[in-house]
């Protein structure tokens, strides 16, 4: 079935380091792949998506590049803040069972320190 | 910025008490869901709906139950609390199928969360 693999946290790094958060997943056909970020006491927000192989979502200085050969979706940032202190889901669409929710990730916490 | 909203927020209550998280969206969006997220931030479908008078189950089987007798609501209930259903439950859209539907992207649209403790 679809599933989605990304590194365990805790993450932690000191501010202006350089983030890679590791995704890949498993999945039939062709699914759209997302990145969420869900703050203390927030729900989740959408971070950036890609739909298909070879394309680049980035928002906020993040990127993450569809591999279709490899099945990776990895996050960075080539200078994280303070501010980006949450935790992180990657996600895919699957087949029409499920309406079309999102299989995520477990979730990685990232906190950065000044 | 979605317009989806959970209520309550944090809900405190004794065991054997019913409860219901209400969810409303106003984008006019046909497909819902909840997920209940554990301690370790795991998230698991528990519900969805394709729109009005349909519900289904999710991936993690749940004692709660969902109607959906409005598009814009969609209440989740558990009719005898217990200690084990203490969670953070997360309500979230998506606008597939609607005029302006983002069918092939999926984009889910979540409310803030309702963070339930059963004593």
């Amino acid at each position: 079935g679809n599933s989605v693999t990304q590194m365990e946290g805790p993450v932690t790094l000191s501010e202006e380091a350089f983030l890679t958060i590791n995704c890949t997943y498993t999945a039939t056909g062709y699914p759209s792949l997302f990145w969420y970020v869900q703050y203390p006491g927030e729900g989740l927000q959408l971070l950036l998506k890609a739909t298909k192989a070879d394309d680049k979502g980035s928002n906020k200085g993040f990127e993450a590049t569809y591999r279709k050969e490899t099945t990776s979706f990895h996050l960075e940032k080539g200078s994280v803040q303070v501010s980006d202190s949450a935790v992180y889901f990657c996600a895919l669409t699957p087949n029409s069972n499920s309406g079309y929710a999102l299989n995520f990730g477990k979730g990685t916490s990232l906190l950065v320190t000044p | 910025e979605a317009d989806i909203y959970q209520t309550p927020r944090y809900l405190v209550i004794g065991t054997g008490k019913k409860i219901t998280l209400e969810c409303s969206q106003t984008m006019g969006h046909d497909k819902m869901y909840w997920y209940q997220q554990d301690p370790g931030m795991e998230l698991h479908l528990i519900h969805y709906s394709y729109g009005v008078n349909s519900t289904e189950k999710g991936d993690l089987s749940s004692e709660s139950t969902v109607s959906r007798i409005r598009t814009e609501h969609f209440p989740l209930t558990l009719e005898s609390a217990r200690p084990s259903h203490t969670s953070q439950y997360l309500c979230a859209s998506n606008p597939a199928g609607t005029a302006r539907g983002r069918f092939e992207t999926g984009e889910l649209f979540f409310g803030e969360g309702s963070r339930l403790t059963v004593l």
